[in-house]
């Protein structure tokens, strides 16, 4: 069974940093680009970030370049987004996402709450 | 990156079909056979309902169906059930962005 565990989220001020983890199993991590796509209280969903199978080729929301950083660890089944410069904007829920094929998201995590505040 | 343009509620009464639309342009929806649809209820992530325009996953019910035209994709729901009630997004290969992905506004069902 495909599993999807985020974790790192909390409250955090303004222009503070905080590093999410999402740890897989039930697949062959290793073998699928990862994504994070994240959903602002009452509102829809935004992609807010992508990385290919190996890590070797990253993307981004033109609101997250520069101040997000997607990464992988193969060998531990975890994908990260290291947030900094947090601005109230980027409050929402951060949810991991598989991809299946081409722009299919087969399966989501059960997100992790972002709150930035003073 | 613009969203797709998806009504923001729709309803219908039990038993009765109801279609949901998410329009683009030539560079998403009109251009690609890339289209899914995922189901969301309250406090809940998102579910695959429907990907490459009209296939279903494994386990969805085939009461949920995919069809696309020009730059018009559609969700149709038969046989609309209580449990049917929740938001509903599109999303669409994009070929206008640096990120593949775009996602419509979504769309609140209502089962009266």
């Amino acid at each position: 069974e495909v599993q999807l565990v985020e974790s790192g989220g909390g409250l955090v001020q303004p222009g503070g940093s905080l590093r999410l983890s999402c740890s897989a199993s039930g697949f062959t991590f290793s073998s699928y680009a990862m994504h994070w796509v994240r959903q602002a209280p009452g509102k829809g969903l935004e992609y807010v970030s992508a990385i290919s199978s190996n890590g070797g080729s990253t993307y981004y929301a033109d609101s997250v370049k520069g101040r997000f950083t997607i990464s992988r660890d193969n060998s531990k089944n975890t994908l990260y987004l290291q947030m900094s410069s947090l601005r109230a904007e980027d409050t929402a829920v951060y949810y991991c996402v598989k991809l299946a094929t081409v722009t299919t998201f087969d399966y989501w995590g059960q997100g992790t709450l972002v709150t930035v505040s003073s | 990156q613009s969203a797709l343009t998806q009504p923001a509620s729709v309803s219908g009464s039990p038993g009765q079909s109801i279609t949901i639309s998410c329009t683009g342009t030539s560079s998403d929806v009109g251009g690609y056979n890339y289209v899914s649809w995922y189901q969301q209820h309250p406090g809940k992530a998102p579910k695959l309902m429907i990907y490459d325009v009209s296939n279903r996953p494994s386990g969805v019910s085939n009461r949920f169906s995919g069809s696309k035209s020009g730059n018009t994709a559609s969700l149709t729901i038969s046989g609309l059930q209580a449990e049917d009630e929740a938001d509903y997004y599109c999303s669409s290969y994009t070929s206008s962005s640096t990120l593949p992905v775009v996602f419509g506004g979504g769309t609140k069902l209502t089962v009266l």
